[in-house]
């Protein structure tokens, strides 16, 4: 059963342009959140999609925006970016679907390194 | 709006030592908590977690306690091992699928 996988590993982009990140979710997951990790910190709420369509968003600009695709995949892009935007971004999958009570827990995939030069 | 603190890493310890790493919150309502934890070139993964007051979650040796009265969900080992080594993060959601809210990490070092 593959869990939560995130492509690519790293990148290298350079100030003003864009990258799309990509992330598939655990087997039988529904829903894709993303995070930004700076050095040193705690992940920081991107955003969720959620039946191809953002529920709910952090405090970040709308240089990031996303997309989730009808098998539940998910794509980060980020647009003109700055120096400040290097991070880990990590992509975490749940079932929120079917009325689960509590806090479905979230799966989260190894990340991709963002280097902004 | 709701945060959550920890306790300043890194944290370097002896196997077989006790392992505290406090952890207090601020939310509103009655938030779930969590303990994450982050390998070496890993993401994160759920370690334990509780959801109501004087619940304790529990894995791998690892325990936390809700406490309310105090706002904290301090984690402990008693015996830790070199393949603890990692780094571990606090966490809440005061509502059902809202967005975790995580401390900054602490940084954990076992040495033989």
């Amino acid at each position: 059963d593959a869990g939560v996988t995130q492509s690519p590993t790293h990148l290298i982009k350079t100030r003003g342009q864009q990258v799309t990140l990509r992330c598939s979710p655990k087997s039988g997951h529904d829903t894709v959140s993303w995070y930004q990790q700076a050095l040193g910190q705690g992940p920081q709420f991107i955003f969720q999609y959620y039946e191809e369509e953002e529920r709910q968003r952090g405090n970040f600009p709308d240089r990031f925006s996303g997309h989730q695709f009808p098998n539940y995949s998910s794509e980060l892009n980020v647009n003109a970016l700055l120096l400040g935007d290097s991070a880990l971004y990590l992509c975490a999958s749940s079932l929120l679907g079917q009325g689960k009570s509590g806090n479905s827990p979230l799966h989260f995939g190894n990340g991709t390194r963002l280097t902004v030069t | 709006g709701n945060s959550v603190t920890q306790m300043e890493g890194p944290v370097t310890l002896s196997e077989e030592a006790f392992l505290t790493i406090n952890c207090t919150y601020t939310a509103t309502g009655y938030p779930s908590l969590f303990w994450y934890v982050q390998y070496p070139g890993e993401g994160l993964q759920l370690l334990l977690k509780a959801t109501k007051a004087d619940d304790k979650g529990s894995n791998k040796g690892f325990e936390a306690t809700y406490r309310k009265e105090t706002t904290s969900f301090h984690l402990e080992k008693g015996s830790v091992q070199v393949s603890d080594s990692a780094v571990y993060f606090c966490a809440l959601s005061d509502q059902r699928n809202t967005p975790l809210v995580f401390g900054k990490g602490t940084r954990l070092s076992v040495i033989a």
